[in-house]
């Protein structure tokens, strides 16, 4: 089974700032990655896919990167609806790929 | 606009049953594949099964921890997908996630659309 990291598992930061959140597969995934958002109490959304496409009505601030075994999720300036905990997720084993343990973006 | 809208959830005792529904309307429902998707208190995402689209065959897939006690089914007609969930144990408690699954040609996918979830709460 494909293991799935992030890291930082939280950080804190202030509305404005760039954030980076990287997120590595235990074997190469090529660009079969996606990420997603959730706030306490909803359903995740889904926010990049195929690790560097946006999806369709996501905020351009937020971007993704990389291939093989390690990605990265920046959101270039923070809002204050970006805070938030965010998953990544293989996809090379859709359907049952396995998400990342989360990073949670709080407020500094 | 695509909306998923999951049902069902409740509290019930361990080795009972529960089936949830996941009523989709906005697209063509019979076109996709369906995933169920759970997350206990506090903790991350893990996958419960998928059902293919009639087109590949409406086949079914299942995790490990599930498999044998869960059953998922569709009715195209309907545009809903069922979670059966048989032989319940404390460790199901969780709030279950229906969502599309968009797959790729030749491998890969994403989950383009989520439901607002339906607790499942497994207790004495």
């Amino acid at each position: 089974d494909i293991q799935m990291t992030q890291s930082p598992s939280s950080l804190s930061a202030s509305v404005g700032d760039r954030v980076t959140i990287t997120c590595r597969a235990s074997q190469s995934i090529s660009s079969y990655l996606n990420w997603y958002q959730q706030k306490p109490g909803k359903a995740p959304k889904l926010l990049i896919y195929a690790a560097s496409s946006l999806q369709s009505g996501v905020p351009s601030r937020f971007s993704g990167s990389g291939s093989g075994t390690d990605f990265t999720l920046t959101i270039s300036s923070l809002q204050p609806e970006d805070f938030a905990t965010y998953y990544c997720q293989q996809s090379y084993s859709t359907p049952s790929g396995t998400f990342g343990p989360g990073t949670k973006v709080d407020i500094k | 606009e695509v909306q998923l809208v999951e049902s069902g959830g409740g509290l019930v005792k361990p080795g009972r049953s529960l089936r949830l529904s996941c009523t989709a309307s906005g697209f063509t429902f019979g076109d996709y594949a369906m995933s169920w998707f759970r997350q206990a208190p506090g903790k991350g995402l893990e996958w419960v099964g998928f059902i293919r689209s009639k087109a590949y065959g409406g086949t079914t897939e299942y995790a490990a921890s599930v498999k044998g006690r869960f059953t998922i089914s569709r009715d195209d007609s309907k545009s809903i997908a069922y979670l059966q969930m048989n032989s319940l144990k404390t460790e199901d408690t969780a709030v279950y996630y229906c969502t599309r699954l968009m797959v790729y040609a030749i491998r890969g996918g994403r989950l383009d659309y989520w439901g607002q979830g339906t607790l499942v709460t497994v207790s004495s």
